[in-house]
């Protein structure tokens, strides 16, 4: 069985800083990864998804993560954050049989 | 082309009574998954739904819980008895198909037990 752990619960960071949130995952077999955006009072919105190739993927709205391997990881990034990237960001795991797994969810807040 | 759609979006019930949430996939997509959402919590897996055959249900409480998705019409979550502790949103995602799929999600429905 896999799953996720999000090293950060909340992420404060001022507008136009770069961001990283920390996402680790388990799993004894071969893995998908997720990251997903929950805006207040909204269900979740795909940001990306890494499925096989290249290990930099890039995602809706400037984000981009890293899939490696060795170290488990699956970092998402943003080199430069706006007010309305404040939300809740879930990343994700899955197995061939789609059975996906979440983590506890990071919290960022952009500040002017 | 409507994304995947939920209703109530908010429900409200008292102690012992039953809750009925529906989902309706996108068009096209024939597995469906219900995730709860605790206050301040990531999402928890419940249960995974092809038309008319459960699939995975490992994170289903034992009881009063149970799901179904019929050959015609929404899949539907049935919460029996509630209780103050099933107070939550809970999220249905579907996907095309077999394997590894992006899961789209719908708005939830927030379930509020008093």
């Amino acid at each position: 069985a896999q799953s996720v752990t999000q090293l950060d619960s909340q992420v404060p960071v001022f507008e136009e800083a770069p961001v990283e949130l920390r996402c680790n995952y388990s799993s004894s077999v071969s893995v998908y990864l997720f990251w997903y955006v929950q805006y207040p009072n909204q269900g979740l919105q795909l940001l990306l998804k890494y499925l096989s190739g290249s290990t930099l993927v890039k995602g809706i709205n400037g984000f981009e993560a890293e899939f490696n391997k060795s170290q488990t990881s699956f970092h998402l990034r943003k080199p430069s954050v706006h007010i309305s990237d404040t939300a809740e960001y879930f990343c994700a795991v899955s197995g061939r049989d789609n059975d996906m797994r979440f983590g506890a969810g990071t919290r960022l807040t952009v500040k002017p | 082309n409507a994304g995947v759609m939920q209703n109530p979006r908010h429900l409200v019930r008292r102690r012992g009574q039953e809750a009925r949430l529906r989902c309706s996939p996108m068009k096209g997509h024939s597995h469906v998954y219900w995730y709860r959402q605790l206050p301040e919590e990531g999402l928890k897996f419940m249960v995974y739904l092809q038309k008319e055959n459960i699939i995975d249900e490992s994170g289903m409480p034992k009881e009063r819980f149970s799901a179904e998705f019929p050959k015609e019409g929404p899949s539907i979550l049935r919460i029996q008895q509630v209780v103050r502790g099933d107070s939550a949103a809970y999220f249905c995602a579907s996907s095309r198909g077999q394997g590894v799929d992006t899961q789209y999600f719908g708005p939830g429905t927030r379930l509020t037990v008093l």
